[in-house]
């Protein structure tokens, strides 16, 4: 099936640093989808894109959708402590039934 | 504003008991998800629905079961549960493919 490779698996900041993780994928996708998880709670979306080559900012967020479709980053600039948590990419492929698919998540910790 | 709401939230089963889990969405969505997450292996798809009375299987579908006979309900069924069902468990619902609302989860321990 689709793999979704994300990377940093794990990263430790200091707060106030800026972040940067992404995920590659061998299949082309129609949109990538950025989800974060806080510990014991569902994952919640944060930045939809939709086109190759958007660049989308949700507050101290930017996502952008890459030119081939196979990768997407996502930054976060001036990391806080509420920023801990698991970052899950997604990708909704084309074709079918478009099934969302998930990578294997960032886990972040920022230290104070 | 209730969202997805996933009940039991915690259950421990022995191998061999079987269980249901139930989720509710109140957004009125078409698609219906059910996943499974595991350390080191992200969500993992195990059902899906893409509107009442349809279900179809995703990647990891084997030992469970679901059903969705109304709109807001997707249940997923384990029928004689392993210790490799242990997870965390999330349902999640969309108007349409990709935009997905996730419940708290529902974690399973199987002994």
């Amino acid at each position: 099936g689709q793999q979704l490779n994300q990377s940093p698996q794990s990263m430790f900041i200091q707060e106030g640093e800026d972040v940067s993780m992404n995920c590659t994928s061998s299949s082309i996708f129609n949109t990538w989808l950025w989800y974060k998880q806080d510990p014991g709670e569902g994952p919640v979306l944060l930045i939809a894109l939709y086109k190759a080559g958007e660049l989308t900012s949700n507050g101290r967020l930017t996502a952008q959708f890459g030119i081939t479709r196979k990768d997407s980053f996502l930054n976060i600039s001036a990391s806080i402590p509420s920023d801990v948590g698991i970052y899950f990419c997604a990708g909704l492929n084309s074709g079918g039934y478009q099934k969302v698919t998930f990578g294997t998540g960032t886990k972040l910790q920022v230290i104070p | 504003n209730a969202g997805v709401t996933q009940t039991p939230k915690f259950r421990v089963l022995k191998t061999g008991q079987s269980m249901t889990l139930l989720c509710a969405q109140d957004m009125n969505h078409e698609y219906m998800y059910w996943y499974r997450q595991d350390p080191g292996m992200g969500l993992r798809l195990i059902h899906y629905s893409v509107g009442e009375g349809t279900t179809a299987k995703g990647e990891v579908p084997d030992g469970y079961n679901v059903s969705r006979l109304k709109k807001q309900n997707f249940l997923l069924g384990l029928e004689s549960a392993a210790p490799s069902q242990t997870s965390v468990y999330f349902c999640a619902s969309s108007l349409g493919p990709g935009e997905l609302f996730f419940g708290e989860g529902s974690r399973l321990t199987v002994l």
